[in-house]
């Protein structure tokens, strides 16, 4: 079974820039995660869709961060304009919540460097 | 609030030695869920147990251990015989019934020595 799948795996902007993350999560689960991980900090979640549905995006910051999931399979996460405090791993996972099962697999993650 | 602390910052031994990772977490819900993830230096989490608070059996996996004590709200992860590719960053997380969205202590970083 294929797991998590994001792109790019390291990524640097220069402040005020804009950039887009990718997310294919595990073939049939519905929900889908982003987290935020700061460096020597665990990660946070930024937002969770349930199918092309959010979920909660009560972390994300809604004036920069934006995140689609239009055809509840894939999804996207932008940041417009990056910041130097959004350097951290963007991690994506994925979960088969309707089928009963808790636990979250996660994709190997997006480094962001904001210079 | 939900909120998990994991005291340990960084734990260094050497192989073949015990190790154990405490993980303290608060909560308001009587019903919830606890995870231990695995963070190798690749950067992908790795899932190793879910726990939920009604079963306070503790649990072996092999060379990993886990102590849920709900007296304490504490719910320890201990590896036994510890090996090189045990280094890795160690998360606790507490979910809630329901939305299931993960609340992560700061890590542990587990460092084995050959």
């Amino acid at each position: 079974e294929a797991g998590v799948a994001q792109s790019p795996r390291y990524k640097i902007i220069e402040k005020r820039q804009s950039v887009a993350f990718w997310c294919n999560p595990i073939s049939g689960h519905a929900t889908l995660y982003w987290y935020q991980q700061i460096l020597g900090q665990g990660p946070k979640l930024l937002i969770q869709f349930q199918n092309n549905g959010v979920v909660d995006d009560s972390q994300l910051p809604k004036d920069r961060f934006s995140a689609e999931r239009l055809k509840g399979v894939d999804s996207t996460l932008k940041i417009q304009p990056a910041k130097l405090e959004d350097s951290a791993v963007y991690l994506c996972a994925s979960s088969d919540l309707l089928g009963g099962n808790t636990e979250a697999f996660f994709g190997q993650g997006t480094r962001l460097t904001v210079v | 609030a939900q909120k998990v602390t994991q005291a340990q910052t960084e734990i260094s031994v050497v192989e073949k030695e015990d190790v154990t990772l405490d993980c303290v977490y608060e909560t308001r819900d009587t019903t919830y869920y606890l995870f231990w993830y695995k963070q190798p230096p690749s950067g992908e989490l790795v899932f190793l147990i879910r726990r939920n608070s009604f079963d306070e059996q503790n649990e072996i996996s092999g060379r990993y251990s886990w102590n849920f004590q709900k007296s304490t709200s504490s719910f320890n992860f201990t590896i036994t015989a510890s090996q090189v590719v045990d280094s890795a960053v160690y998360f606790c997380a507490l979910s809630e019934v329901g939305d299931y969205k993960l609340s992560f202590g700061a890590g542990t970083t587990v460092t084995v020595r050959a």
